[in-house]
């Protein structure tokens, strides 16, 4: 499977634990978006990487949450002390390089609940 | 079947025919917007994107309308099959790195 891939799908956890997503895009895209959904809603933005630089990242986003692409290739996505209202789909995509922005292929998602 | 997007967010059509799903975005400086389809339990799929600088483009058996006078985009599937039930949101993008997506609407096709 060349897609996007993400791990795990499914993470339950407790208030308070920290808690780390990993994204494996397509191998030569450099461009990597995470986003999050909540039921009934559209994906929400959240952080854009070009290669390893973290280009943007949404001002709704706690500083509790923090993302890295190390090496340009896979990225991960930490949340620190989860509360409840993290609970939600953690979606990665990613897209190759261009002069603009084109079309993102999303990963399957990591579904987040926090008891 | 036709749906106005945040105000009807369901639509239901009888296998066979046309679809048409509206999406009214916000922001005027938004300059490629992209249609995805989203099927329970996965990451939306890329269907069909248009940038500003056109008003139409076509697909295979789906088109997208582009109406930036009105900020409103429709994506158009003809001959809904089946396996078009999803939830279809639109995404625009404009100067920045962000894609803001519409809360989506839900197409059933009827047998």
């Amino acid at each position: 499977d060349t897609g996007v891939s993400q791990d795990p799908r499914h993470k339950i956890t407790k208030r308070g634990q920290n808690v780390t997503f990993r994204c494996d895009p397509i191998s030569e895209h450099n461009r990597l978006y995470w986003y999050r959904q909540t039921l009934g809603q559209g994906p929400e933005f959240l952080t854009y990487f070009q290669n390893e630089a973290q280009l943007e990242k949404s001002r709704l986003l706690s500083d509790r949450f923090s993302a890295e692409r190390p090496k340009g290739s896979f990225s991960t996505l930490e949340i620190q002390r989860t509360e409840q209202g993290d609970s939600a789909m953690y979606l990665c995509a990613s897209s190759p390089q261009g002069n603009w922005h084109n079309e993102q292929f999303f990963g399957p998602g990591t579904r987040l609940t926090v008891l | 079947g036709e749906s106005v997007g945040l105000h009807l967010p369901t639509l239901s059509v009888q296998e066979g025919d046309n679809s048409i799903i509206n999406c009214a975005y916000s922001n005027s400086a938004s300059d490629y917007f992209i249609w995805y389809k989203q099927e329970s339990g996965k990451g939306p799929q890329f269907i069909i994107d248009i940038r500003s600088n056109m008003d139409k483009r076509q697909g295979q058996r789906v088109t997208v309308l582009l109406n930036k006078t009105v900020k409103h985009l429709s994506l158009q599937i003809a001959a809904t099959q089946p396996g078009d039930s999803a939830v279809y949101f639109c995404a625009e993008n404009s100067l920045g790195n962000q894609f803001y997506f519409g809360t989506g609407t839900s197409l059933t096709v009827i047998p």
